[in-house]
């Protein structure tokens, strides 16, 4: 069974610019949630999408934003990029998202701002 | 708010030595905890979930155990190996539809 595919594996944009990332889930199931990685801040959730709605949201600026396909496969964008968004961006999926079941990781996209 | 919390940050140890890594969370009303490795440049790989109604589980060299009472979870490694340097990293979901929140981790380096 694949896992978790998150495409690119590294980016590099500049300032001001926007940026799309992609994630698709293991087979099956239907919880798409993204987080970001920094030294600092270490991981922090950004949104989580089931059936192609967003049902959580964390406490990051409308300059992120993402969605959900029918397929379960999920794009994340990040608009009017700043150099504090250099990170390494997971995608983590489950069945529902709502069960005892373990959330799991894909390998990330690392994006760099210069 | 939920906030966890991993200690020791760093841990170096011998190869063969047990170690134990320390996770505290200060809202105890959890649903669920997980424990996940991490390798440098890698994603999150799932060791080890314990529900809000478990004591402990286990898997091979591994055993995670929960007080939910005192707000703890203790990741046990059995005779450690070079192969288990890594970062392990605490996650605590507060309800069903929560997400997780995740400790900062415990980077271990086990020499040979």
């Amino acid at each position: 069974k694949a896992g978790v595919t998150q495409t690119p594996r590294y980016l590099i944009k500049t300032r001001g610019q926007q940026v799309t990332l992609s994630c698709s889930p293991i087979s099956g199931h239907r919880s798409v949630s993204w987080y970001q990685q920094t030294p600092g801040q270490g991981l922090q959730f950004l949104f989580e999408y089931f059936s192609e709605t967003q049902r959580n949201k964390g406490n990051f600026p409308g300059r992120f934003s993402g969605r959900q396909f029918s397929n379960s496969r999920s794009e994340m964008n990040v608009s009017t990029l700043e150099l504090g968004d250099s990170a390494l961006y997971l995608c983590a999926s489950s069945l529902d998202g709502i069960s005892n079941q373990p959330q799991h990781f894909g390998d990330g996209t690392r994006l760099s701002i210069l | 708010k939920q906030e966890v919390t991993q200690i020791p940050a760093a841990l170096s140890v011998p190869e063969g030595e047990n170690l134990v890594l320390n996770c505290s969370f200060t809202d105890s009303a959890i649903y669920n905890l997980q424990w996940f490795r991490q390798d440098p440049g890698k994603g999150l790989t799932s060791l080890l979930l314990i529900q809000s109604s478990q004591r402990e589980q286990t898997s091979g060299r591994l055993n995670a155990s929960l007080d939910k009472s005192s707000g703890r979870s203790t990741l046990y490694i059995a005779a450690s190996q070079p192969g288990d340097s890594a970062t392990y990293l605490c996650a605590v979901k507060n309800s069903g539809y929560s997400t997780l929140t995740f400790g900062k981790g415990t980077m271990l380096l086990v020499s040979p």
